[in-house]
């Protein structure tokens, strides 16, 4: 079973749609949670951590569900430049101990004009 | 640019010859990572770097492969008799160790094509 799993999509909303994602991860002593954006041949970069009480950044919410495992990116009021692939990403150790990252195949989001 | 710096951006060689990549963390960073990417995949962790310790190596890590980070601070990544399987892009991710979350600053990427 793969560590981390995304729905890799492709997702086409128009433009001004709410939109989410979800991710589940398969260790449930994962301790850190990230959503990265990554555009076509870039590199990947953070777009949020995910806090156990949930955040929120603008137009994006995250929240974490512990007992079903799983990660999820909201995107409210979509605009063509939230077009990217967003991956899921999980740390089953934490931040002081083993550090591998783990990432899913990332979701393909296409906003439409 | 203070960010993560990797060089070269493209690489094209032949089967079997050796490529050696770098990776410069942003300066302040303890640790660094290396994965590899192939189209339509996440990226896979391949190795990462405490200050100088390697800590951990993927299985994907094979004995082809060795990273370093002589002085704890730039990394190199070497691929010895390249097979055409190699080619991916190879990404470069620095982070500060904390008491907080451990986010990953990715630098541009390496893209390796074995012909």
């Amino acid at each position: 079973r793969k560590e981390v799993e995304q729905d890799p999509g492709p997702f086409n909303v128009p433009e001004g749609a709410t939109v989410a994602f979800n991710c589940t991860y398969s260790n449930s002593a994962s301790q850190s949670f990230f959503w990265y954006r990554q555009d076509c041949r870039k590199e990947p970069k953070l777009l949020m951590s995910v806090y156990s009480s949930g955040n929120e950044d603008g137009r994006f919410t995250a929240q974490l569900n512990r007992a079903s495992q799983y990660i999820s990116l909201l995107i409210r009021d979509s605009k063509l430049s939230d077009s990217a692939t967003y991956l899921c990403v999980v740390n089953p150790t934490g931040t002081t101990t083993g550090n591998q990252f783990y990432f899913g195949t990332g979701t393909s989001l296409t906003v439409i004009p | 640019d203070t960010g993560v710096s990797q060089d070269p951006r493209h690489k094209i060689t032949k089967r079997g010859q050796n490529v050696t990549f770098r990776c410069d963390p942003i300066s302040e960073h303890n640790r660094l990572y290396w994965y590899r990417q192939t189209l339509g995949q996440g990226p896979e962790f391949l190795t990462y770097f405490q200050n100088e310790a390697q800590l951990e190596k993927s299985r994907l890590l094979s004995d082809r492969f060795s990273a370093e980070r002589p002085k704890g601070s730039f990394s190199t990544l070497e691929i010895q008799r390249t097979e055409q399987g190699d080619s991916a892009m190879y990404l470069c991710a620095s982070s500060l160790l904390a008491v907080s979350y451990n986010e990953q600053f990715f630098g541009p990427g390496t893209r390796l094509t074995v012909l």
